[in-house]
């Protein structure tokens, strides 16, 4: 099994609603990241979060937000999608003693129509 | 800040060719580099990595030499496989955040 699974892996959506990726990881790491990344800009940091209670904004917050509902869930909302959001999301976990190398899902396609 | 820039692809080479992909760095203080691979259809792995001046980071033939003076850390591999088809990224890590480049495609012929 994988050690950071992402759900779902494609989802197309329209503009407005409401829609929740989630991220879990079975590495026990306390670090976990989510970035978004589009062609010809690389991955970028929207949110991260050292621990359960600790929340961080990234690099393209805007139009999103998180929930760290335990160590190894970490879920992503885009509270009302447009369809710049159209991007492939990756969530990445990091153990906090070894924090240098993160270790990324599978990813999940979005469409917003 | 912090950024990364690298080389723009896409590059194409034939089988056994030598690779180099640049990659240099804007950091304050003193950051550990990496390279990660991201296969088709995947997240991205670690490829490998440098933490400190002057370190050579190798895996899987792949080499990339930490250089401070120069603010480098160019990806090279002395023979490229198909199977080295992907996209390269190189990064920075500065205790809190990973900055990504814009990643480099790589397409290996027969």
């Amino acid at each position: 099994d994988a050690d950071v699974t992402q759900t779902p892996r494609n989802r197309i959506t329209k503009t407005g609603k409401r829609i929740m990726l989630e991220c879990s990881q079975t590495k026990g790491h306390d670090r976990m990241y989510w970035y978004r990344q589009d062609p010809g800009l690389g991955l970028r940091l929207i949110y991260y979060s050292f621990d359960v209670k600790d929340i961080n904004k990234g690099e393209i917050s805007d139009g999103y937000s998180v929930s760290r509902q335990a160590q190894a869930k970490f879920s992503l909302s885009l509270e009302s999608a447009i369809p710049n959001q159209t991007a492939l999301y990756f969530c990445a976990t990091a153990d906090g003693l070894i924090q240098e190398t993160q270790y990324f899902g599978p990813g999940t396609r979005l469409l917003v129509l | 800040g912090n950024s990364v820039t690298q080389m723009e692809g896409p590059v194409t080479l034939s089988e056994e060719a030598f690779l180099t992909i640049n990659c240099t760095y804007t950091a304050t203080g003193y950051p550990s580099l990496f390279w990660y691979v991201q296969y088709p259809g995947e997240g991205l792995q670690l490829l490998l990595k440098a933490t400190k001046a002057d370190d050579k980071g190798s895996n899987k033939g792949f080499e990339a030499t930490y250089r401070k003076e120069t603010t480098s850390f160019h990806l090279e591999k002395g023979s490229v496989q198909v199977s080295d088809s992907a996209v390269y990224f190189c990064a920075l890590y500065t205790g809190n955040q990973f900055y990504f480049g814009t990643g480099t495609s790589l397409t290996v012929i027969p």
